[in-house]
């Protein structure tokens, strides 16, 4: 049963507008959260973390929401490039192991010039 | 970039061969990982390892076994390789930061395909 949920496979947003990526986690114990962004053939590629105890971390073009209370993190790109084009997972950690990560299957996004 | 490669990066073999995939850092990261990504599963943990000799099973650890004598170094065997093995592989590391979380790095992946 995954514990880490992207329910949305693709996403395709103009260029300059807002990227909205949703994830969904289970378990309550989870208290580290991650984005990566992987392109094709290659590895994938830290983007930005957020820690349970805040509810949003800014990385230049990048932001991420995290509602503990309704187990749900958002990853938000604005504004959106042509090069964001990407497979973004969201990953989570914690259950007393901080160093087991557990992942999404991944959201497709498209950026449309 | 984190100093990890991954060998072969493609290999096609033949069901029922055993099959040996290599992961090396030079990043010196006490946590090495192997993940396999297939549509629609993202990227699912196989065994991850946290020290020399010290390995954990993953989330679909079945058919796969896992080996580190080196800081550096961490293989993926497949002793008998079997068609739903067919996937991209994916090696990454992390290092320990007691009380913070920490990001992991990934290799370039290795395509097996089980004929």
């Amino acid at each position: 049963d995954q514990q880490v949920k992207q329910n949305s496979p693709s996403l395709s947003v103009q260029e300059g507008r807002i990227s909205i990526l949703n994830c969904d986690y289970t378990n309550s114990m989870f208290d580290y959260f991650l984005w990566y962004k992987k392109y094709p053939a290659e590895g994938p590629t830290f983007l930005i973390s957020i820690s349970s105890i805040k509810d949003k971390n800014e990385d230049g073009r990048f932001t991420v929401f995290l509602n503990k209370s309704a187990k749900h993190l958002s990853l938000h790109i604005v504004p959106s490039q042509p090069g964001d084009s990407a497979v973004y997972f969201c990953a989570a950690s914690g259950v007393g192991n901080f160093n087991k990560f557990y992942f999404g299957s991944g959201t497709k996004l498209n950026v449309k010039p | 970039d984190a100093g990890i490669t991954q060998s072969p990066r493609h290999k096609v073999t033949e069901t029922g061969t055993p099959v040996t995939l290599r992961c090396h850092q030079t990043e010196n990261h006490r946590y090495m990982y192997w993940y396999r990504q297939d549509p629609g599963h993202g990227l699912r943990l196989i065994h991850y390892s946290y020290g020399v000799k010290d390995t954990d099973k993953g989330e679909v650890s079945d058919g796969y076994s896992v080996s580190r004598s080196k800081t550096e170094d961490f293989l993926l065997t497949l002793e008998s390789a079997t068609s739903s093995q067919t996937s991209v592989y994916f090696c990454a590391i992390s290092e320990s930061r007691r009380g913070v979380g920490n990001e992991q790095f990934f290799g370039p992946g290795t395509r097996l395909t089980v004929l």
